[in-house]
């Protein structure tokens, strides 16, 4: 089965920086890439994701790219603010298979 | 609208007990979803339903886990007989497109089995 792993297990950004997340999956069959967000003492909640027909997403601060040739996808925060601090996963799928997520980066913006 | 309801938030077994969890996803999603989160293995599929059909059941929680959809509004997580590695934060999540869509996730149940 799918097999997701990401990379940085904590990351320390200054306000105002840039954040990068990195991810790889090992099934050339998934086609569905979604970043999940979960705050301290809550649960997950959707942030961004991205398809395999296209390489690049953005939504306002946060930008997906997704490199199908290495297996590889990640997350971009720019200009972080306190807000973005969390535990960030990402996930890989393809259809009828449920998500595998990574085992989650726990983001900290310093000021 | 509401969103994904789980109950109990916090459950507290004996070892060797039988626990149910319970969800109700979000009115009118197809998809279903549990999924077992701890700090060491993350989170890991226990079961996907589409339209109340068991999709994928994840292949090392077989033997004591068992979830269930009784209806398009109401599924259960059945843990028998629960083991202290049991101990963890069950998460239900729906969504409303065939599976490569958005997840909406309950607050979770933990469950703790001394």
């Amino acid at each position: 089965g799918e097999k997701v792993e990401q990379h940085e297990s904590t990351l320390s950004v200054r306000e105002g920086d840039s954040a990068v997340i990195n991810c790889t999956y090992t099934d050339t069959a998934s086609s569905y890439f979604p970043w999940y967000k979960q705050e301290a003492g809550k649960s997950l909640h959707f942030v961004i994701d991205i398809r395999s027909n296209v390489d690049r997403k953005q939504s306002q601060r946060l930008t997906v790219l997704l490199d199908k040739k290495a297996k590889r996808f990640s997350l971009h925060i720019t200009a972080t603010q306190p807000e973005d601090s969390a535990i960030y996963f990402c996930a890989a799928s393809h259809y009828a298979q449920g998500l595998t997520f990574g085992l989650g980066t726990r983001v900290s913006v310093f000021p | 609208d509401a969103g994904v309801t789980q109950t109990p938030r916090h459950e507290v077994a004996e070892k060797g007990q039988t626990i149910i969890l319970k969800c109700e996803p979000v009115s009118g999603h197809n998809d279903l979803f549990w999924y077992r989160q701890t700090k060491i293995q993350g989170l890991e599929l226990l079961s996907y339903f589409r339209s109340k059909s068991l999709m994928e059941d994840g292949g090392a929680f077989k033997d004591r886990f068992k979830a269930e959809m009784l209806n398009s509004s109401f599924s259960t997580l059945k843990i028998q007989p629960t083991e202290p590695k049991d101990s963890a934060v069950y998460l239900c999540a729906s969504s409303p497109v065939q599976n490569t869509g958005q997840l909406y996730f309950g607050e979770g149940s933990k469950l703790t089995v001394l």
